[in-house]
């Protein structure tokens, strides 16, 4: 089956300290691979995105993720986080399904910045 | 500015009703999107279009309908057959359709009362 998997539903973590958000995905899916971020009650912005080529990818608000095609993951990690990084985000695949693509998406993790 | 415009932004419902969640885009994009998310679940297709006067079911397509006879307009009716309507819907567009590269509207929070 198609899936996309983030380990963590909430993360804490205090502010300015480093922090990963966890995404496998199934080998059933393409490794086109998205990191999307939403604050309350708004739609859904694009961080960062892996479609070939450079394993580490850099995206908006100094946030970076890397793929990892033997772990079948792709966590998105930012050294030092803010308060304003408090949000909800999602890890997304490309999957195949009913002679269409579509994005799969994770469950979404929250993440929770502490002064 | 060009982007994708949802309206309302909060709706309430009353049990037997239809309604119909609007998402216009000024971005010249040919696929449009409607997911809705329910808190813990992620996003989760609703239907799909890839040109005009065109679209598929998604992943949860019952009770719901769409239409797509203009380019920029892909409005979202949820009928009286959905059990349980209460939900964030979130419009979406991506230039073509393999192009999975997705811009999102503000969103619809749906509420029946």
């Amino acid at each position: 089956a198609q899936s996309v998997t983030q380990l963590d539903s909430q993360v804490p973590v205090f502010e300015e300290a480093p922090v990963e958000l966890r995404c496998n995905y199934s080998s059933s899916v393409s490794v086109y691979l998205f990191w999307y971020v939403q604050y309350p009650n708004q739609g859904l912005q694009l961080l960062l995105k892996y479609l070939s080529g450079s394993t580490l990818v850099k995206g908006i608000n100094g946030f970076e993720a890397e793929f990892n095609k033997s772990q079948t993951s792709f966590h998105l990690r930012k050294p030092s986080v803010h308060i304003s990084d408090t949000a909800e985000y999602f890890c997304a695949a490309k999957g195949f399904s009913g002679g269409y693509n579509k994005l799969i998406f994770g469950a979404g993790t929250r993440l929770a910045v502490h002064p | 500015d060009g982007g994708i415009t949802q309206s309302p932004k909060y709706l309430f419902r009353k049990e037997g009703q239809n309604v119909t969640l609007s998402c216009e885009q000024n971005l010249n994009h040919d696929a449009m999107y409607w997911y809705r998310q329910d808190p813990g679940q992620g996003l989760r297709l609703i239907y799909y279009s890839q040109i005009v006067n065109d679209f598929q079911k998604g992943d949860i397509a019952e009770g719901y309908s769409v239409s797509r006879e203009k380019k920029e307009s892909f409005p979202l009716t949820v009928t009286s057959a959905q059990k349980n309507p209460t939900a964030f819907y979130l419009c979406a567009s991506s230039i073509r359709p393999r192009e999975l590269e997705a811009f999102f509207g503000q969103g619809t929070r749906l509420t029946v009362v």
